[in-house]
C-alpha cells in the first residue's frame, strides 16, 4: 500500500513556541492531504483539507491563523502550530489522497505534541 | 452533531469466537463506509470498505454489513484472534460533507482473550 511518513513523531515545546509538522506521501502523489487531532480515547476530528497549489479548508471551530497548512507540493504538506499552549497538545495524524474511485486515504503514523 | 457513531466504547470476545463491531450514523448522503484499526501512537490502518450501493462486503476474516434503512453498519470479525485487539473506527464519506472527506466514529476497543 501507499506510505505516509510524519515527521517528527513527537515534540515537546514551550508555551508559546511554534511548531511545525511534516506529512509526506512517499510513493505516490497526494493532490489532497488531511490533517486530523486526536485526543486521548476520543475520535479523529478533521481539522482542514488541503489540495496543492491552494488554500487549505478548515473545519468550523479550527482557527486558520494558529494551524497554518502548506500544501506546496503533490508529496508534502506542513502543520504548523503557532504560539503553541498546553491545549494545544494532542496525537495530530495526517492523510493523504491520489483520488480514485473511492479517494482512498492514506495515514500517516502521528506527531504527538506536547506543549509545557 | 456526531454524524457517525459507534456507542459501544469496549467489546470484550474470546478467541475464535466472532467480534461484531456497530456503527450508526445520521447523515443518509454518505455513500462510502470504511473500517479502520488503529493501534496507540500510530496512524489508522485501512481495514474494509463497502459503497452504499452493496449491503456486504467480505475480504478474509472481515465482513461488513450495510443497512441502509437502519443507517446502521457492522464489522464482523470470525474467528477472533488475540492480535486483533485494538481500537476499530468506523467512518463516512460522501453527500454533503464535502466530496470525500471523512467523519470518524469515537471508537470501539476490542479485546479478544485467548
Amino acid at each position: 500500500g501507499a506510505v505516509v511518513s510524519q515527521h517528527p513523531s513527537r515534540v515537546i515545546c514551550k508555551s508559546g513556541t511554534s511548531v511545525k509538522i511534516e506529512c509526506r506521501s512517499l510513493d505516490f502523489q497526494a493532490t489532497t492531504m488531511f490533517w486530523y487531532r486526536q485526543f486521548p480515547k476520543q475520535s479523529l476530528m478533521l481539522m482542514a483539507t488541503s489540495n496543492e497549489g491552494s488554500k487549505a479548508t478548515y473545519e468550523q471551530g479550527v482557527e486558520k491563523d494558529k494551524f497554518l497548512i502548506n500544501h506546496a507540493s503533490l508529496t508534502l504538506s506542513t502543520l504548523t502550530v503557532t504560539s503553541a499552549h498546553p491545549e494545544d497538545s494532542s496525537f495530530y495524524i495526517c492523510s493523504a489522497s491520489s483520488g480514485g474511485a473511492h479517494n482512498e486515504q492514506f495515514f500517516g503514523p502521528g506527531t504527538r505534541l506536547t506543549v509545557l | 452533531d456526531q454524524q457517525v457513531k459507534q456507542n459501544s466504547p469496549s467489546l470484550s470476545v474470546q478467541e475464535g469466537r466472532i467480534s461484531i463491531l456497530n456503527c450508526d450514523y445520521t447523515n443518509s448522503m454518505f455513500d462510502y463506509f470504511l473500517w479502520y484499526k488503529k493501534y496507540p501512537a500510530e496512524g489508522p490502518t485501512f481495514l474494509i470498505s463497502i459503497s452504499s450501493i452493496k449491503d456486504k462486503n467480505e475480504d478474509g476474516r472481515f465482513t461488513v454489513f450495510l443497512n441502509k434503512s437502519a443507517k446502521h453498519l457492522s464489522l464482523h470479525i470470525v474467528p477472533s484472534q488475540p492480535g486483533d485487539s485494538t481500537v476499530y473506527f468506523c467512518a463516512a464519506r460522501g453527500g454533503n460533507t464535502g466530496g470525500f472527506k471523512t467523519i470518524f466514529g469515537a471508537g470501539t476497543r476490542l479485546f479478544v482473550k485467548a
